[in-house]
């Protein structure tokens, strides 16, 4: 078990760029959320998908802020255009099922806007 | 909105000595999760209570759920170095089986050699 894989481990990037965040989630898990942390908020949950559709984004913190899940082994996050207030570590996190069962998370991308 | 709290925030102890991080909840959780997540690394799953009055231990760790289920905490007894990081507790939406995740701020453990 490969784990839940998220690409890139770092990105930074320019104010006003567009970044792209990838996550592929553990085979077989049918839950796959999008969590940011920062030091001030701590660890927020952005959005969730249940079988490739979205689920709840009321975390998305603006327009600027996109997800899809095109199929049941990837989901990307997309800024744009890019803000250094977007600088954080963004998590992508999957479970199998209902009843509450445990996350995995993936290692995370540490996003720095300058 | 539901509301994970969690104290304390930072806590510093001397290898051999106890912690413990308490966390409550504005409401009546159906579980509580805790995770753990290392200096740049990953929020890692330790365990899950639900029962109410549940006590659970793992090795030197003793997590405990409160009779109301509003309320948990975690002892670690004689820690250690390898101990350090930031714990996190976290409980679902009131009601669903499983949805948003609340978060706690987590207590970050610090233990001097």
């Amino acid at each position: 078990d490969a784990g839940v894989i998220q690409s890139p481990r770092h990105e930074v990037t320019e104010m006003g760029q567009e970044v792209t965040l990838r996550c592929k989630p553990i085979s077989g898990h049918d839950y796959l959320f999008w969590y940011r942390q920062t030091m001030m908020r701590g660890l927020e949950l952005l959005i969730y998908f249940n079988n490739n559709v979205p689920i709840d984004d009321s975390g998305m913190p603006e327009d600027r802020f996109s997800a899809k899940m095109p199929n049941a082994s990837f989901s990307t996050l997309k800024i744009q255009p890019s803000e250094p207030r977007d600088s954080a570590v963004y998590f992508c996190a999957s479970t199998l099922g209902q009843g509450n069962s445990p996350l995995h998370f993936g290692n995370g991308t540490r996003l720095t806007v300058t | 909105g539901q509301q994970v709290m969690q104290i304390p925030q930072y806590q510093h102890v001397q290898e051999g000595e106890d912690f413990t991080t308490y966390c409550n909840s504005s409401t009546t959780l159906s579980n509580i999760q805790w995770y753990k997540q290392r200096p740049g690394g990953h929020p890692v799953f330790l365990i899950q209570l639900v029962k109410s009055g549940e006590v659970k231990k793992q090795k030197r760790l003793t997590f405990q759920f409160g009779e109301a289920k509003k309320n948990s905490s975690l002892h670690i007894t004689a820690t250690q170095t390898t101990d350090v990081g930031t714990y996190f507790c976290a409980g679902p939406d009131r009601g669903s089986t499983l949805g948003r995740l609340y978060f706690g701020r987590g207590t970050q453990l610090t233990v001097w050699p």
